[in-house]
Formats: C-alpha cells, sequence, structure tokens
C-alpha cells in the first residue's frame, strides 16, 4: 500500500490567515489529490495533479490553491482561510495504471476561528 | 460534477446477518467502481473494488456486484461482526478514469 503522509495533522488558524497543508508520498504514483470531508457530504475534490508541476480544479476548487512542487510533495493552500473551510483534509495518491485505485493520507483537522 | 448516490445513509444490523449498501452513477463510461471503509479518526482505506469486465466479485466477506445496464453496484458485507461497525464510501471514475466522485457514506453498524 501507498505511504501517503499528511503535515500539520492538527491545525487552528485565524480567519484571514494563510494555512498551508502538506502531503508527501512515497510510492512514486503520479497522480494525487486533495479532498475535505464533510458530514453530509462525503469526500470531495479540491485540485489534483498528475505529476510535478501539474495542478488541475476539481469540484470544489473555491478558495484553494495547490503546487505541486516535486513527485512526492502536493501542498493545499489556503490563502484567506474562513470559518467555512474548518473541515478534514485527506490527501491520496494513485497511479492510472493501476486503473487510478487512490490511497489516502491520514488526514489533517483544521479549524479556522 | 459527476454524482454518485449512496443508500441507505445508516444501516443497523445484527451480527451474523448481511449488510448491504447501494451505489448508483451517471456516467454510463466509468469503468472503475472502489469500496473503502473508514474507522472513526482514521483515514479511508480500500477495501474491495470492482471493474467494469466484471459482475461480480468475492473476498473475505465482502461481495461486490455491479450492474452496468442500470448504473448500479453494491457491496454485500456476509456474517458481520462488530468489526464491521465503520463509515463506508463508494466511488466511481470519471470518463477519463483520472478521479473518482465518492457517495456520502454509509454509516454500518452491527449489533451485538
Amino acid at each position: 500500500e501507498a505511504a501517503v503522509t499528511q503535515s500539520p495533522r492538527n491545525k487552528v488558524a485565524v480567519t484571514g490567515g494563510k494555512v498551508t497543508l502538506s502531503c508527501n508520498q512515497t510510492n512514486n504514483h503520479n497522480n494525487m489529490y486533495w479532498y475535505r470531508q464533510d458530514t453530509g457530504h462525503g469526500l470531495r475534490l479540491i485540485h489534483y495533479s498528475y505529476g510535478a508541476g501539474s495542478t488541475e480544479k476539481g469540484d470544489i476548487p473555491d478558495g484553494y490553491k495547490a503546487s505541486r512542487p516535486s513527485q512526492e510533495n502536493f501542498s493545499l493552500i489556503l490563502e484567506l482561510a474562513t470559518p467555512s473551510q474548518t473541515s478534514v483534509y485527506f490527501c491520496a495518491s494513485g497511479d492510472p495504471g493501476q486503473q487510478d485505485t487512490q490511497y489516502f493520507g491520514p488526514g489533517t483537522r483544521l479549524l479556522v476561528l | 460534477g459527476e454524482q454518485v448516490e449512496q443508500l441507505p445513509s445508516i444501516l443497523r444490523v445484527q451480527e451474523g446477518s448481511s449488510a448491504s449498501i447501494n451505489c448508483t452513477y451517471e456516467n454510463s463510461a466509468s469503468n472503475y467502481f472502489p469500496w473503502y471503509k473508514q474507522e472513526p479518526g482514521e483515514n479511508p482505506k480500500l477495501i474491495i473494488d470492482i471493474r467494469s469486465n466484471m459482475e461480480r466479485k468475492q473476498t473475505q466477506g465482502l461481495i461486490v456486484l455491479l450492474d452496468k445496464k442500470a448504473k448500479r453496484f453494491s457491496l454485500h458485507i456476509t456474517d458481520t461482526q462488530p468489526g464491521d461497525s465503520a463509515m463506508y464510501f463508494c466511488a466511481a471514475t470519471n470518463s477519463a478514469g483520472n478521479k473518482l466522485t465518492f457517495g456520502i457514506g454509509t454509516r454500518v453498524l452491527v449489533r451485538p
């Protein structure tokens, strides 16, 4: 199983502040994904990437940016955090050669006050 | 986006009985359907998946059925145990096969 790690695991931010969530994977997967999970909504895709230098908008990209500086790292950036972005964020990685089975990181719990 | 509907949202079953979760999808080009189990405070973990060239797959007390004509797939947990209590998510790929759309989840509660 792919090794996907996230940092920080917990974060408290203030409204209007900048938040960066980091994700690292060590299985050399091309694709990486950022989701948020909220009760009643399941897992919703924010941004994803096909490889280093690539970022694509997912289903709910507004208020978020992403950065993929290398094969291993994929960051999610909240330039101006809002309380509505309080959620649990999961990073995942996958390989299209494996029909895009996705493996999830442990999650980051973000609270925006 | 492409919708995946998942029902029921909560499923209470007696230990030893079966539990069934149903999902429907919109995109007839979807070709990969994974199921994830999520324990409280943990990440979703893949438990079984099925590709569009199959109608049935079984592994370790789990059965997945796929009806492409009806655009419906289902997870059946046989002989449920307390350890099966968790959230379960279905998902389906988009037409390009590079994104997953998830259902909203089913909370399964197994009563001793």
